[in-house]
């Protein structure tokens, strides 16, 4: 069965302690993979898209990473304006999106 | 801002009540998704369509029902309504209609109170 596992489920950081969250995968036919932020409470934001292994894409303090199993998200020296969950998802054989549970992440000052 | 739009913003209702919800996707977009997201809980996919037809469904109950217009504009429709119906109610649209690989964007939902 087609699933995606996203851990921690929460990971609390002091602001500027680099980490990375986890979203791992068992899909057949993978077509692409999603990273999305979600404020409490507003519509996940499309931050990446990721296609194949070995690639990788970066926007601010945030580079996403992807092997054959699984995705990186990997966050530097964070900021307390990135406490959101970040959700990962996994688009199958039939582009139809399989979704993670998310991380919940809190950035301490 | 996404360009996805959502309304109402909020929504109270009574048990057994029937609601519709309404969602206008982003210019040139053809797809329109519905999400379910109860409290502290993952995004669940309900339905999916493509320039007016019904392309996939994910875990929509029978009560609910979705339909895409002309003008490609949304609405889903939720009856026989129950306490477990209250969530936030997301709507995402995206360009392609499932042949390419686009991303999502996401309005910013209605919540929806069912007492």
């Amino acid at each position: 069965e087609d699933q995606v596992t996203q851990s921690p489920e929460a990971l609390r950081l002091q602001e500027g302690e680099s980490s990375s969250l986890n979203c791992s995968y068992t899909v057949s036919g993978l077509r692409g993979l999603f990273w999305y932020r979600q404020d409490p409470g507003k519509g996940p934001e499309f931050l990446f898209t990721l296609y194949s292994a070995g690639e990788e894409k970066e926007k601010e303090r945030l580079k996403a990473t992807l092997t054959k199993k699984e995705s990186f998200l990997h966050i530097t020296a964070p900021k307390p304006e990135d406490s959101a969950t970040y959700l990962c998802a996994v688009s199958d054989s039939n582009y139809q999106l399989i979704w993670g549970a998310g991380t919940k992440l809190i950035i301490k000052p | 801002d996404s360009g996805v739009t959502q309304t109402p913003k909020h929504l109270i209702t009574a048990t057994g009540q029937r609601v519709t919800l309404r969602c206008s996707p982003r210019s040139g977009d053809l797809s329109v998704y519905w999400y379910q997201q109860s409290l502290d809980q993952g995004l669940q996919f309900l339905i999916h369509y493509y320039n007016g037809e019904e392309r996939a469904k994910g875990n929509i109950l029978e009560r609910f029902s979705a339909q895409q217009f002309p003008d490609l504009h949304s609405e889903l429709n939720l009856s026989s309504l129950e306490l477990g119906d209250s969530a936030l109610y997301f709507c995402a649209s995206s360009a392609s209609g499932g042949l390419v690989l686009n991303e999502q964007f996401f309005g910013p939902g209605t919540r929806l109170t069912v007492l």
